[in-house]
């Protein structure tokens, strides 16, 4: 059974940083593409960033560019999120998803999120 | 770069048939999409894969009162014998490559 576990959420001022963690288990996990997406409180989905499943991609979400670093440790089977300077903005649910295949199609399974709330 | 438009609301009664409707913008009619379902204060549930033919891959578990279907840009989830806990936001996605889109979603409500 496929699991994606998301821990690390939680409150952090503007300008601060967080760390995010997705726990993957009940598939290969380097051999597939993850992605983050993040959900603002009352509003829709929004893709945040993605690793591709051959381990050499990362892609960016124009809005997080520069900001949120995401990175894999298929030896662990987990998924990061590093979030630096932190903006009031960037307050959501952030969900871990995994992608069908290697290359970042569709996402077949999703965590049950994590909750970052940005705010002094 | 691809658009995807979703009515924000829709309802029906229990027992009923409901049609969501996707549409993708101008020049993008050939995409494939998926359909994922967000019940309340939960995470998003893959539903199913629908191709520009009509062709549809279904997730693990999905009942078969879900369904999809394609007509040019128009991509469509239709849900039978409407369940209580079909109630929810449904979200439609497209991807290319580094990039994933959703629609704004619809929300359903069940009378």
């Amino acid at each position: 059974e496929v699991q994606l576990v998301e821990s690390g959420g939680g409150l952090v001022q503007p300008g601060g940083s967080l760390r995010l963690s997705c726990a993957a288990s009940g598939f290969t996990f380097s051999n597939y593409a993850m992605s983050w997406v993040r959900q603002a409180p009352g509003k829709g989905l929004e893709w945040v960033s993605a690793f591709s499943g051959s381990g050499d991609s990362t892609y960016y979400a124009d809005s997080v560019k520069g900001r949120l670093t995401i990175s894999r440790d298929n030896s662990k089977n987990t998924l990061y999120l590093q979030m630096n300077s932190l903006r009031a903005e960037d307050t959501a649910v952030y969900y871990c998803a995994k992608s069908y295949d290697g290359s970042g199609k569709y996402f077949d399974y999703w965590g049950q999120g994590t909750l970052v709330t940005v705010s002094s | 770069q691809v658009v995807l438009t979703q009515s924000p609301s829709a309802s029906a009664s229990l027992g009923a048939s409901v049609k969501l409707t996707c549409t993708l913008s101008s020049g993008h009619s050939s995409y494939s999409i998926a359909w994922h379902q967000q019940q309340p204060e939960k995470g998003p549930r893959y539903l199913m894969k629908l191709n520009n033919d009509g062709s549809h891959r279904k997730g693990d578990g999905i009942p078969d009162r879900f369904s999809g279907s394609s007509s040019g840009a128009e991509r469509y989830l239709t849900i039978s014998s409407l369940q209580s806990e079909d109630e929810a936001d449904y979200y439609c996605q497209t991807w290319g490559t580094g990039i994933h889109i959703f629609g704004g979603g619809t929300k359903l409500t069940v009378l």
